[in-house]
């Protein structure tokens, strides 16, 4: 069974470029997350699909950042303009199951 | 709101026990789970113990519940050089997981 992929793996860009990241969760699940983990943090939630619909978006800073999951599989996540603090690794997760999460092995961004 | 802490670093020695610890706050979790990252990898889903449960054994893991002090603990035993890695406690939230800190256990060859 394939896993979850993401891509880019790593991306540099300056602050207030804008960047983009790409994750194919695993097939049949419904539910994808995508999730930041800081440097020496635990992951935190962004965004939380349903298919298609959003579950929770609560901290999702959405004057920057953007998500779409089209078709209810496939799923972006932009971020324009980047600050220097969104430097983090980006992980994006699919579950067939609450809480048995299947996770990417993210993409890294550096923000300079 | 949920907060989850654990201690930031383990070092023990090959074929010794690791215990890493964790306290919660969301006395409503219906399940609490164990990940484990890699270098350079996501997390992978090691173990969960129900609510309801205080104890779950699953070969050299053993999951510790005391739902009375809101404290989770995961038991590795015969610590192997590959169990090196940052170990998440996560509990249940209102929709999705919500994940501490991390806490880094090295072994000792």
């Amino acid at each position: 069974e394939a896993g979850v992929a993401q891509s880019p793996r790593y991306k540099i860009i300056e602050k207030r470029q804008s960047v983009a990241f790409w994750c194919n969760p695993i097939s049949g699940h419904a539910t994808l997350y995508w999730y930041q983990q800081i440097l020496g943090q635990g992951p935190k939630l962004l965004i939380q699909f349903q298919n298609n619909g959003v579950v929770d978006d609560s901290q999702l800073p959405k004057d920057r950042f953007s998500a779409e999951r089209l078709k209810g599989v496939d799923s972006t996540l932009k971020i324009q303009p980047a600050k220097l603090e969104d430097s983090a690794v980006y992980l994006c997760a699919s579950s067939l199951v609450p809480g048995e999460l299947f996770f990417g092995e993210g993409s890294r961004l550096t923000v300079l | 709101g949920e907060d989850v802490e654990q201690s930031l670093f383990l070092s023990v020695r090959e074929g010794d026990s690791s215990v890493i610890n964790c306290t919660y706050t969301d006395s409503s979790s219906t399940y609490l789970y164990w990940y484990k990252q890699e270098p350079g990898a996501g997390l992978q889903l090691l173990t969960y113990i129900f609510s309801n449960m205080d104890m779950k054994q699953d070969q050299r893991l053993t999951v510790l519940l005391n739902k009375k002090d809101k404290h989770l603990s995961l038991r590795i035993a015969d610590t192997q050089t590959g169990d090196s890695a940052i170990y998440f406690c996560a509990e249940t939230g209102a929709n999705n997981l919500f994940f501490g800190t991390g806490t880094r256990l090295t072994v000792i060859p």
